[in-house]
């Protein structure tokens, strides 16, 4: 079975400090793992996957994550946050692909 | 690439009216699309999942009558909230897989926020 658990409901970081958004999984199989991003009113937006290559996953907007199988965990992180990072993170696992299994969601604010 | 549109972005109807939520896959194929239902500060809750020219798969309660799926076209599936009442107001994603690709990832469309009056 597949299921997901986003340890924090709520981070809140100050401007330019560092994001961690962190994510554990279930898996019976190898997993797909995703990290999406939404803002206000928005649908989703993909900002890295990682599908059993590299352990370590570049995304978009300088996000990375990085897949521990040992930890079952695929923390989020950046370096330096940014005002328009504020927005709803979902971490989201999948085995094939057709079903994907989403976490509760972590709002990040960004105190200026 | 891997764009998905849904259409409209806002609907406001009147409770006992039904109203259609279009999805479509803007250059890719699409065997197989998913229904989500999100609500305020929530996750994304999947209500069925739509393959092109069969019967939609529902996920466990979840009233196949009043949401009906149709995905007629590898590129368009249709979601249609039966007889809505204002419990059926949220915001409704759909998302589509790509064909081509072996396993990968689901490409969300932008949402529905529906509201019922």
């Amino acid at each position: 079975a597949q299921s997901v658990t986003q340890l924090d409901s709520h981070v809140s970081v100050s401007e330019g400090t560092p994001v961690l958004l962190r994510c554990n999984y279930s898996s019976s199989y190898s997993p797909s793992l995703f990290w999406y991003v939404q803002h206000p009113n928005k649908g989703l937006q993909l900002l890295l996957k990682y599908t059993s290559a590299a352990t370590l996953v570049k995304g978009i907007n300088g996000f990375e994550a990085e897949f521990k199988k040992s930890e079952t965990s695929f923390h989020l992180t950046k370096p330096s946050a940014h005002m328009s990072d504020a927005a709803e993170y979902f971490c989201v696992v999948s085995d094939t692909g057709n079903q994907f299994y989403f976490g509760t969601g972590t709002s990040l604010t960004v105190i200026p | 690439g891997a764009v998905v549109s849904q259409h409209p972005s806002r609907v406001i109807c009147k409770s006992g009216t039904s109203v259609k939520i279009e999805c479509r896959s803007l250059d890719f194929q699409a065997t197989t699309m998913f229904w989500y239902r999100q609500f305020p500060k929530q996750s994304l809750m999947l209500m069925a999942t739509s393959n092109e020219g069969s019967k939609a798969t529902y996920e466990q309660g979840v009233e196949k009558d009043k949401f009906l799926i149709n995905h007629a076209s590898l590129t368009l599936s249709t979601l249609t909230v039966t007889s809505a009442h204002p419990e059926d107001s949220s915001f409704y994603i759909c998302s589509a897989r790509d064909s081509a690709r072996a396993r990968g990832e689901q490409f969300f469309g932008p949402g529905t926020r529906l509201t019922v009056l």
